[in-house]
């Protein structure tokens, strides 16, 4: 069975960083493109970006490029995001997605950015 | 980037009826178009791939269609389990792009 499990989330002052982990399982993790979806309160979803299996490619929606690190360790079967200089606006679900058809979708993560 | 508008924006359909979701690209996405069903508190789950093919498990009721910068999907018969918000999301180019979503609900 085909399980991603975020990790990572909680709340966070305005300004600061927070790294989120997508543990990965019952697939071949390095033969698959991996991404990042996000979707503030009541909104609509957001693609923030991909990685492909060796990391040697790495888009990022142009709008969030210089805020999001996608990262990925294929011995530990784990995706990253790393956000910086988060703001109100970044408060949202963040799910890992398997790329290809973004046929499976972990349960989300909450990140609440609040003073 | 291509924007994806979905239509309506909200649906009140009942159980039984035939039901249909549009979504419109500003752009050719070559059937590049996936659908996702969206309950409250959950993930998305992908319900249609490339325009017409049905993912795994995923009840026959469900269908795709469509072309060009013009997609739809149906639910045949509906369903109380159908309940939940609809997005599309284009794959044919970076970066990929998300309907804002028809929220379906049972009259």
């Amino acid at each position: 069975e085909v399980k991603l499990v975020e990790s990572g989330g909680g709340l966070v002052q305005p300004g600061r960083s927070l790294k989120l982990s997508c543990a990965a399982s019952g697939f071949s993790f390095n033969d698959y493109w991996m991404g990042w979806v996000r979707q503030a309160p009541g909104k609509g979803l957001e693609w923030i970006g991909e990685i492909n299996q060796d990391s040697s490619t790495i888009n990022y929606t142009p709008s969030l490029k210089d805020k999001f690190t996608i990262s990925r360790d294929n011995a530990q079967n784990t995706l990253y995001l790393q956000m910086s200089k988060l703001g109100s606006e970044d408060t949202a679900i963040y799910y890992c997605v398997r790329r290809g058809w973004c046929d499976y979708w972990g349960q989300g993560v909450m990140v609440t950015v609040s003073s | 980037d291509i924007q994806m508008t979905q239509s309506p924006s909200f649906l009140s359909a009942s159980v039984g009826e035939r039901v249909t979701l549009s979504c419109r690209a500003s752009q050719n996405i070559n059937k590049y178009l996936d659908w996702y069903q969206q309950k409250l508190g959950e993930a998305p789950k992908l319900l249609i791939y490339n325009t017409n093919n049905l993912h795994t498990g995923i009840p026959s009721r469900f269908s795709g269609s469509g072309s060009g910068t013009d997609y739809t999907l149906t639910i045949s018969s509906l369903q109380p389990e159908d309940v939940a918000t609809y997005f599309c999301l284009q794959r044919n180019s970076w970066p990929l792009t998300f309907g804002s979503g028809t929220k379906l609900e049972i009259k």
